[in-house]
């Protein structure tokens, strides 16, 4: 079986700052990992993901992950916050590496909050 | 393209109604899931379909709820009938069979059932 934790609900940084947002997953095959965000009132929108290429995953509005297999993580970050990073946030792992069906397990979500 | 699009976006009801949902996946997607969330039990997986056929629906919560894949393009979520505790956002998302890594997710509809 497969699982995700996100590890903090709400995260608050000011702007311009360090962004980390944490995701730990357990998985008894190789996974798929992502990160999705939702801003308010809308559904959820692809930021990156990790598909066994390289580590170390660019995706968009500066953010980035990267997946470390000897601590099952996949924490997202970003060196400068703005404003409008605020949002919730979604790790999310695959079970392609399984049933090969593409289902996506969801993380609690952490909602990022960035002060002036 | 449009990407996914649901409706209605918001649906108030009263307890014992019957709701609909609709959502007309992204064209050539061959995958359609149906996802709730909620502030207790967040995202969570309802249904999927593979070409209109319905592969899992382990994650549909009781026999009132019921969804259906008529055609490529549209799809139903039906909870007849409804109760207060079904009150959540509902989401569909749909993916290429060739691109098996990433799901298109759609606006969502806000049901408020009172």
């Amino acid at each position: 079986a497969q699982s995700v934790t996100q590890l903090g609900s709400h995260v608050s940084v000011s702007e311009g700052a360090l962004v980390l947002l944490r995701c730990n997953y357990s998985s008894s095959v190789p996974p798929y990992l992502f990160w999705y965000v939702q801003y308010p009132n809308q559904g959820l929108q692809l930021l990156l993901k990790y598909t066994s290429a390289a580590t170390l995953v660019k995706g968009i509005n500066g953010f980035e992950a990267e997946f470390k297999k000897s601590e099952t993580s996949f924490h997202l970050t970003k060196p400068s916050a703005h404003m409008s990073d605020a949002a919730e946030y979604f790790c999310a792992v695959s079970d392609l590496g399984s049933s090969n069906t593409g289902k996506l397990i969801f993380g609690q979500g952490t909602t990022l909050q960035v002060k002036p | 393209d449009a990407g996914v699009i649901q409706s209605p976006r918001h649906e108030v009801t009263e307890m014992g109604q019957e709701v609909t949902l609709r959502c007309k996946p992204i064209s050539g997607h061959d995958y359609l899931f149906w996802y709730r969330q909620t502030m207790m039990r967040g995202l969570e997986l309802l249904i999927y379909f593979n070409n209109n056929v319905p592969i899992d629906d382990s994650g549909m919560p009781e026999d009132r709820f019921s969804a259906k894949m008529p055609n490529a393009s549209f799809s139903t979520l039906k909870i007849q009938p409804s109760e207060p505790r079904d009150s959540a956002v509902y989401f569909c998302a749909s993916r290429p069979q060739g691109n098996q890594e990433t799901q298109y997710f759609g606006p969502g509809t806000r049901l408020l059932v009172l």
